[in-house]
């Protein structure tokens, strides 16, 4: 099994520009979530899925939009990158509860 | 909604000494309890987690941690660390009933050195 991936791994993007980030996963789980991580602030819940078409927001929403067609793939969407937007990126998916979320190698995204 | 501190941003330590993270929460609930680690430009991977039973818990790399409900804490402790123990450190908490979304502290970097 790959685990969770992440495509791509960097990323700079202008300001005003849109992007997705894919997340995939092979463990057939249920729930998946998006992660930005900030230095000093530590992970941050963006979205979240508890199964395919069912979508709901986190602490930070803001700025993102995602989708749940399969269950193995979970794309962010940036709709118009800004500044604040400049972060690390985590994929995570989990089975069950209590969850024990796997992560991707993360996203590192630059906007100018 | 719950809410994670860790009290130590930075903690250096020397090889084979020990090391204790100090993590605090809130809820309202009960609570499951995790601890990640994070090495140098790598995704986080679960050290140990708490669900419920026996307050001492064992993970990963010897690590282990003890959840103490009155004092609302998870500290994270090793007997003697290894310079590979260099990494950040990240306490999450969950609510029963709502256990899908996870709540990080904002970390603690551990640096061991020789």
């Amino acid at each position: 099994n790959a685990g969770v991936t992440q495509t791509p791994k960097f990323q700079v993007l202008k300001t005003g520009q849109s992007m997705t980030l894919q997340c995939a996963q092979d463990m057939n789980h249920e729930y998946m979530s998006w992660y930005r991580q900030d230095p000093g602030m530590g992970l941050r819940l963006i979205h979240y899925s508890v199964g395919a078409g069912i979508t709901d927001q986190g602490e930070v929403p803001n700025g993102y939009n995602v989708s749940r067609s399969t269950t193995e793939d979970f794309p962010l969407r940036l709709l118009s990158a800004a500044p604040s937007q400049t972060s690390v990126y985590f994929c995570a998916s989990g089975q069950e509860a209590p969850n024990e979320q796997f992560f991707g190698p993360g996203t590192r995204l630059t906007v100018l | 909604a719950q809410s994670v501190t860790q009290l130590d941003s930075q903690v250096p330590v020397f090889e084979e000494a020990p090391v204790e993270l100090r993590c605090n929460y809130s809820s309202s609930v009960s609570v499951y309890l995790f601890w990640y680690v994070q090495y140098p430009n790598q995704g986080l991977q679960l050290l140990l987690k708490y669900l419920s039973g026996s307050t001492l818990v064992k993970g990963i790399n010897g690590f282990e941690a003890e959840f103490n409900k009155s004092q609302t804490s998870f500290h994270l402790r090793k007997p003697s660390v290894h310079i590979s123990d260099t990494a950040e450190y990240f306490c999450a908490v969950s609510q029963k009933g709502n256990d899908y979304k996870l709540s990080f502290g904002a970390g603690t970097t551990v640096t061991v050195r020789a």
